[in-house]
């Protein structure tokens, strides 16, 4: 159980085109999702904060027009970035919890993205 | 104070022996700790997770030691193997927040065979 998927896997995108990627939580209800920034060989860096039917929290430092994020539902959030650029290029992970009081956060296998 | 150190930044262990990952951290309210394992081009899979109310929890090979006095906490691997491989996360988390969790700065294993 606590299986969450990420799509695309990996995706390459010329500069100044937009890069949707979902994350969904394939078995079970995610009232809270949070998305991850990780360069190579770095920690996770934790970009936004989203509560299902609320506008996400943004990190200080990440612009949010940048990186629009969508929780419509208790299992699907989405992260859109917008008019991508070169140092956009990144792994992009995103994570799901259950609810509160649930504090294990389960894990999206990544998305690859390159920005050419 | 809402930092996680860890440490060794690269661990490099035979196999069968025990590889030793520590923690530490600076805010008293952090009650939850777990760790992540993540293999290259994948994301972070939890290991084990601790709370502050017990010293010690242990799941088959992997152990997470716990000092409330100290802040520190630690992974403890042991009869290490080859697929131990990977980079361990240390994080901390508090009750009542919006659950986000702070992670360490990670640590790369080779187990050597």
């Amino acid at each position: 159980g606590a299986v969450v998927s990420q799509h695309p896997s990996w995706v390459i995108c010329k500069s100044g085109t937009s890069v949707k990627i979902e994350c969904r939580s394939l078995d079970f209800q995610a009232t809270t999702m949070f998305w991850y920034r990780q360069f190579p060989k770095q920690s996770l860096m934790l970009m936004a904060t989203s509560n299902e039917g609320s506008k996400a929290t943004y990190e200080q430092g990440v612009e949010k027009d940048k990186f629009l994020i969508n929780h419509a539902s208790l299992t699907l959030s989405t992260l859109t970035v917008t008019s991508a650029h070169p140092e956009d290029s990144s792994f992009y992970i995103c994570s799901a919890r259950g609810f509160p009081g649930q504090e294990t956060q389960y894990f999206g296998p990544g998305t690859r993205l390159l920005v050419l | 104070q809402q930092q996680v150190k860890q440490s060794p930044q690269s661990l490099i262990v035979q196999k069968g022996g025990i590889s030793i990952i520590n923690c530490a951290y600076e805010n008293t309210a952090f009650d939850y700790f777990p760790w992540y394992q993540q293999f290259p081009g994948k994301g972070p899979a939890l290991l084990i997770a601790i709370r502050p109310d017990v010293s010690e929890k242990k799941e088959g090979r992997f152990t997470i030691s716990f000092n409330k006095s100290a802040k520190q906490f630690s992974l403890h691997i042991m009869d290490s193997q080859p697929g131990d491989s990977a980079t361990y996360f240390c994080a901390a988390s508090k009750a009542g927040n919006t659950g986000k969790l702070i992670f360490g700065q990670g640590t790369t294993l080779q187990v050597k065979p």
